[in-house]
C-alpha cells in the first residue's frame, strides 16, 4: 500500500462543472497537507495548503481534511480548460518529510 | 522576489558518469529539499538540507549526495549514473519553521542517462 494514494484518473469534466479530487494517506502522524498543480513538462505549483480538519476555501478551490478518516480532497468549482493539469496531493510528517501521491490528471472540456 | 532557481535545465550523461545539479532557494527560505520525478509518477523525496546538514533522507542509495552552502543554495550529486536515474530532478525550498510548511518548487533539471 502506498503512503499517499490518489483516485486513479484520468478525470474529465465539462467546463463550468465541479471537479472532485481525492487523496488518502497512511501516516496518522501527518500534520500538513498540500495540493499542487502540475502542467505537462512543468514543475509542481502549490495551490492549497490545509493543516486542520474542515474546509479551506481559496477562490474556486476548496480543500477538505478529515484526519480521522485520513482523507484529503480538493474541489474545483466552475472548472476552466486552464485547470487541465495533473493534481498532486502531498502529505508532510511531523518530522518534516513530504510524501506525494502519483497525481490525478484532470481534463476540462470546453 | 526571486523564486526557486535550478541549473542546468537539461543534461545528458552517460552511464557511470557523475552529475551535479544546483538550486537556489526562494528569497527568505532556509531549507532545501530535493525530489526525483519519473514520468507519470509523483515526486519522490531524496533528502532535505537545513543549516548545511542533511536533516531527512528518503529511500535513495548513497550514490545520491548533497550539500548546502551558507547562502542556503544547494547541490545534488549523483555518482555512477544508471539508466534508471533518468528523471526530472526538482528542488523545493521552504522555511525551517514551522515544520511541514509550504514548499515551492523550482523549474527542475531534466536528466537523461544514455
Amino acid at each position: 500500500q502506498k503512503e499517499v494514494e490518489q483516485n486513479s484518473g484520468p478525470l474529465s469534466v465539462p467546463e463550468g462543472a465541479i471537479a472532485s479530487l481525492n487523496c488518502t494517506y497512511s501516516d496518522r502522524g501527518s500534520q500538513s497537507f498540500f495540493w499542487y498543480r502540475q502542467y505537462s513538462g512543468k514543475s509542481p505549483e502549490l495551490i492549497m495548503s490545509i493543516y486542520s480538519n474542515g474546509d479551506k476555501e481559496d477562490g474556486r478551490f476548496t480543500a477538505q481534511l478529515n484526519k480521522a478518516s485520513q482523507y484529503v480532497s480538493l474541489l474545483i468549482r466552475d472548472s476552466q480548460p486552464s485547470d487541465s493539469a495533473t493534481y498532486l496531493c502531498a502529505v508532510t510528517s511531523n518530522a518534516g518529510k513530504s510524501t506525494f501521491g502519483d497525481g490525478t490528471t484532470l481534463t476540462v472540456k470546453p | 522576489d526571486a523564486g526557486v532557481t535550478q541549473s542546468p535545465t537539461h543534461l545528458i550523461k552517460t552511464r557511470g558518469q557523475q552529475v551535479t545539479l544546483r538550486c537556489s532557494p526562494k528569497s527568505g527560505h532556509d531549507t532545501v529539499s530535493w525530489y526525483q520525478q519519473a514520468l507519470g509518477q509523483g515526486p519522490q523525496f531524496i533528502f532535505q538540507y537545513y543549516e548545511e546538514e542533511e536533516r531527512q533522507r528518503g529511500n535513495f542509495p548513497d550514490r545520491f549526495s548533497g550539500h548546502q552552502f551558507p547562502n542556503y543554495s544547494s547541490e545534488l550529486n549523483v555518482n555512477a549514473l544508471l539508466l534508471g536515474d533518468s528523471a526530472l530532478y526538482l528542488c523545493a525550498s521552504s522555511l525551517s519553521l514551522p515544520l511541514g510548511y509550504e514548499q515551492y518548487f523550482g523549474p527542475g533539471t531534466r536528466l537523461t542517462v544514455t
